[in-house]
């Protein structure tokens, strides 16, 4: 049962600390999203990867928040330095090019409190 | 400007009968809309999908209308289970990657 994979689940951290999130996608997918889900915007791309490669960021503030994938099996998603405003659920999801555009496969999502 | 709009965060129905979850949109460039369902400390799962080219999509109890003239999608859910409990995601996409979003309807069905 391949499934994606987030860590931590939960995280709790002050102001101004660094807050590093990680996700391993579903073997043999291509496509890595990074999405935020809040109670006012409801679910918010912040990333796509395509083959590793960074496609689209828009979504995300550049000056704090940063998305790599160091190899196929891993991409993560830093916040530093981290606000109140950046709590969330932070939601990786992963698929194959082109079907991503159909079908998208969801990690549990990092749930994370900037106190 | 929340161009995927669900303007119900919340719908209560009895088991067994039908839930009505709403969707409109603004842009008229979308052309591909999707319904997730959210269980509590779970990532979305995808529920169903509709083309613009289409006007009704079905699959076992859930059925999603489009209407394009009105800029508007429903899932219906014929007949409701208290396992359908969860929050009910609307997208749309332009013909890339990206989906917008609407914020959910909590959906509660009673037994």
């Amino acid at each position: 049962d391949a499934r994606v994979t987030q860590t931590p689940r939960d995280k709790v951290t002050e102001m101004g600390q660094e807050v590093t999130m990680r996700c391993q996608p579903i073997l043999g997918h291509n496509t890595v999203f990074w999405y935020r889900q809040t109670m006012m915007q409801g679910l918010e791309l912040l990333a796509y990867f395509r083959n590793r490669a960074p496609l689209d960021d828009s979504g995300m503030p550049k000056d704090r928040f940063s998305a790599e994938m160091p190899d196929a099996t891993l991409a993560t998603l830093k916040i530093q330095p981290s606000e109140p405003r950046d709590s969330a659920v932070y939601f990786c999801a992963s698929g194959t090019y082109p079907d991503s555009r159909w079908t998208q496969y969801f990690g549990p999502g990092t749930r994370l409190l900037v106190l | 400007d929340q161009q995927v709009k669900q303007n119900s965060p919340s719908l209560s129905v009895q088991e067994g009968r039908i839930s009505i979850l709403n969707c409109d949109y603004t842009n008229s460039m979308f052309d591909y809309f999707l319904w997730y369902k959210k269980y509590p400390a779970e990532g979305p799962t995808f529920l169903i999908s509709i083309s613009s080219i289409k006007d009704k999509n079905e699959d076992g109890r859930f059925t999603v209308f489009l209407n394009k003239s009105a800029k508007h999608l429903s899932l219906h859910i014929v007949p409701s289970q208290p396992g359908d409990s969860a929050v009910y995601f609307c997208a749309a996409s332009d013909r890339t990657y990206k989906y917008i979003f609407g914020t959910g309807t909590r959906l509660k069905v009673l037994a």
